[in-house]
């Protein structure tokens, strides 16, 4: 069975940083691009960033190019994303996803989600 | 950014066929997918790539289109599919997504 498991989020002052991590299982890890999406209920479903299926590439929306970083260690099967200098916009509920890159284009797999809420 | 309009609710009864329908401000190819989200649930891939059924997913759920209309259809409606639909284009950067279909059934 093909998990996604992510941890992290919480509550964080705007200005302050976070890190999620999203542990894969049950599938080959290293051969599939990863992305994160986050979804709220005024902004619906949006897209964060996209990372190759050996990290070589890295995509990401405007809003959030040069403070968050998308990474992964296909070693340890694991996806990660580095928030800096959150803004309240930036509160939504982030999934990690398997996909969005390459020949598997849609979000085939979700993970359950980590809410982050950014208020001071 | 490529806008993606979907109609905000739809009401069907069990047994009926129902039509979602999105459309993009732009040209997306074939690079449209669709996706169902029960209430608290994860989002689920139904359709990728316009037509193309995920694993899993009943052949009761089509999709086609090309270009900026495309449609998800399911066909019968059965009260499981009470949930929101989501339309997602993956061939304009950035991806995005639609505001979702709420589907109710009588």
């Amino acid at each position: 069975e093909i998990q996604l498991v992510a941890s992290g989020g919480g509550l964080v002052q705007p200005g302050r940083s976070m890190k999620f991590s999203c542990a894969a299982s049950g599938f080959t890890f290293k051969n599939y691009g990863m992305a994160w999406v986050r979804q709220t209920p005024t902004k619906g479903l949006e897209w964060v960033a996209t990372i190759s299926y050996d990290g070589s590439s890295t995509f990401y929306r405007d809003s959030v190019r040069g403070r968050f970083t998308i990474s992964r260690d296909n070693v340890k099967s694991t996806l990660y994303l580095q928030m800096n200098s959150l803004r309240s916009e930036d509160t939504a509920t982030y999934y990690c996803t398997r996909g969005g890159y390459g020949y598997n284009p849609a979000f085939d797999c979700w993970g359950q989600g980590v809410l982050v809420t950014v208020s001071s | 950014d490529t806008v993606l309009t979907q109609s905000p609710a739809l009401t069907v009864s069990p047994g009926e066929r129902v039509s979602i329908s999105c459309g993009a401000s732009e040209g997306v190819n074939s690079y449209m997918h669709w996706y169902q989200q029960r209430p608290g649930q994860l989002p689920k891939l139904l359709i990728y790539r316009a037509s193309n059924l995920a694993s899993g997913v009943p052949a009761r759920f089509s999709g086609s289109g090309s270009g900026t209309d495309f449609t998800l259809t399911i066909d019968p409606v059965e009260a499981d599919d009470t949930a929101t639909y989501f339309c997602q284009q993956s061939w304009n950067d950035p991806n995005t997504f639609g505001a979702g279909t709420k589907l109710e059934l009588k």
